[in-house]
């Protein structure tokens, strides 16, 4: 059964605590992502990682760092979290380091940061 | 790098009509650009694809255009039903070497 697992679902947090977001995937995929979706900027990549201990930076990954010791799990840390990192965040999964291929998503992580 | 813009934020249509969702880019190395649907609530899926050694794929009733002069392309989807509607959103990468941008998304709503 081929599937992204996130965890939590739903994250209440306060300003300045750490925030940590889990990610599964069960395909054997090479490369995994976390972005996240905002009303009215779309989906942006905050990192890449491209097999265990090879992450890469997106387009915003200021506030963020990850963490990936097997190659099915990909963690999003946020350290002291802001207000501003309120917002729905989605890992996904690719078979392989091109970028030619298909995402395939977890169900997503709604944080709210108060 | 490449940015993708998706010109439609909303669109409505009826039932049984057809929708079409419009997107530019601008890496003119771009060479993979698929689409994924967003139902209410839930997550992102994979619905179709077009790569730049075609202009057209049909896929049921999805239909992909892809325009590499204008570097635009765009989502058919004929003979719309209620379960079409949801979030759309392109995306666009190289083979290799970048990673997927994706366009700010579209809501299509088909009304009866």
């Amino acid at each position: 059964d081929m599937k992204v697992t996130q965890m939590p679902r739903y994250l209440i947090k306060r300003m300045g605590e750490n925030v940590l977001l889990e990610c599964g995937q069960d395909m054997s995929h090479e490369t995994m992502y976390w972005y996240r979706q905002d009303p009215g900027l779309g989906l942006q990549l905050i990192y890449i990682s491209y097999d265990v201990d090879s992450n890469s930076e997106g387009d915003i990954p200021k506030g963020y760092r990850v963490s990936r010791k097997k190659r099915e799990h990909f963690s999003l840390i946020l350290d002291s979290a802001k207000t501003n990192q309120t917002s729905v965040y989605f890992c996904a999964s690719s078979r392989d380091w091109s970028s030619a291929e298909t995402l395939y998503f977890g169900s997503g992580t709604r944080l709210t940061v108060l | 790098g490449e940015k993708v813009e998706q010109h439609e934020s909303t669109l409505s249509v009826r039932e049984g009509d057809s929708a079409v969702i419009n997107c530019t880019y601008t890496d003119t190395a771009s060479s993979y650009f698929p689409w994924y649907k967003q139902e209410a609530g839930k997550s992102l899926h994979f619905v179709i694809d077009i790569r730049s050694n075609v202009d057209r794929k049909q896929s049921q009733r999805l239909i992909v255009l892809l325009d590499k002069k204008a570097k635009r392309f765009s989502l058919h989807i004929t003979a719309t039903q209620p379960e079409d509607s949801a979030i759309y959103f392109c995306a666009a990468s190289r083979n290799s070497g970048t990673y997927q941008r994706f366009g700010t998304g579209t809501k299509l709503q088909v009304v009866p």
